[in-house]
């Protein structure tokens, strides 16, 4: 089985400030990890991705996650939030000797203030 | 490279009515498709997945059906909708060992 915690609703962050959006894992086996981004009425789009190799992954729009397998984390970060990155954020989760199927996490909701 | 289409991508139709929603996949061969609904603007629900032609799987009884006639093809139907089937319909296909992509979704309201 396969799971995927996002455990803030809502994240606040002033402009300029450094960001984090959570998101913790649980797979049987070796996991696949993304990130998503979301914009009103709009379908998800692809940030970044864990698959194996460096720790640290970067993705788009300056946006970075890390991969902690002792924790079972894969927190989402960016050095400097901007007023552009206010939406949902999804995280992901697939087993790599499993399922077809991702599963998404609950969505947080970034709001960055000017 | 590759796309996914999506359509139509705002519908109001009224309860009792049949739905037919399209999405088809250009550039990539046997992909997975996928059928979500997203309620309230948050979490995904998977609705219906396939990994090939004809092969359908559900993952919530309920009022609706999907169906694969080609390979690049995934249709999202019901015969009489309810009020409940509203809701934001997003497809996605994934390639055998990379992330889902999305398409633009479509907003349903039934009325």
């Amino acid at each position: 089985a396969q799971s995927v915690a996002q455990p803030e609703d809502q994240v606040n962050v002033a402009e300029g400030n450094p960001l984090t959006v959570k998101c913790t894992y649980s797979v049987s086996g070796n996991p696949y990890l993304f990130w998503y981004v979301q914009y009103p009425n709009r379908g998800l789009q692809f940030l970044l991705k864990y698959i194996t190799g460096d720790n640290l992954v970067k993705g788009s729009y300056g946006f970075e996650a890390e991969f902690n397998k002792s924790q079972t984390s894969f927190h989402l970060k960016k050095p400097s939030a901007l007023v552009s990155d206010s939406a949902l954020y999804f995280c992901a989760v697939r087993d790599l000797g499993g399922s077809y199927i991702p599963t998404f996490g609950r969505g947080t909701s970034l709001i960055v203030h000017p | 490279s590759q796309t996914i289409h999506q359509w139509p991508a705002t519908l109001v139709q009224p309860v009792g009515s049949p739905l037919s929603l399209e999405c088809t996949v250009e550039g990539t061969s046997n992909p997975n498709l996928y059928w979500y609904r997203q309620a309230a603007g948050r979490g995904l629900q998977l609705l219906f997945y396939s990994v090939g032609i004809g092969q359908i799987s559900s993952e919530v009884p309920q009022n609706l059906s999907a169906s694969r006639p080609q390979d690049r093809q995934f249709i999202l139907s019901s015969k009489k909708l309810l009020l409940s089937d509203s809701g934001f319909y997003l497809c996605a296909w994934r390639g055998r060992l990379t992330e889902a992509f999305f398409g633009q979704g479509t907003r349903l309201t039934v009325v």
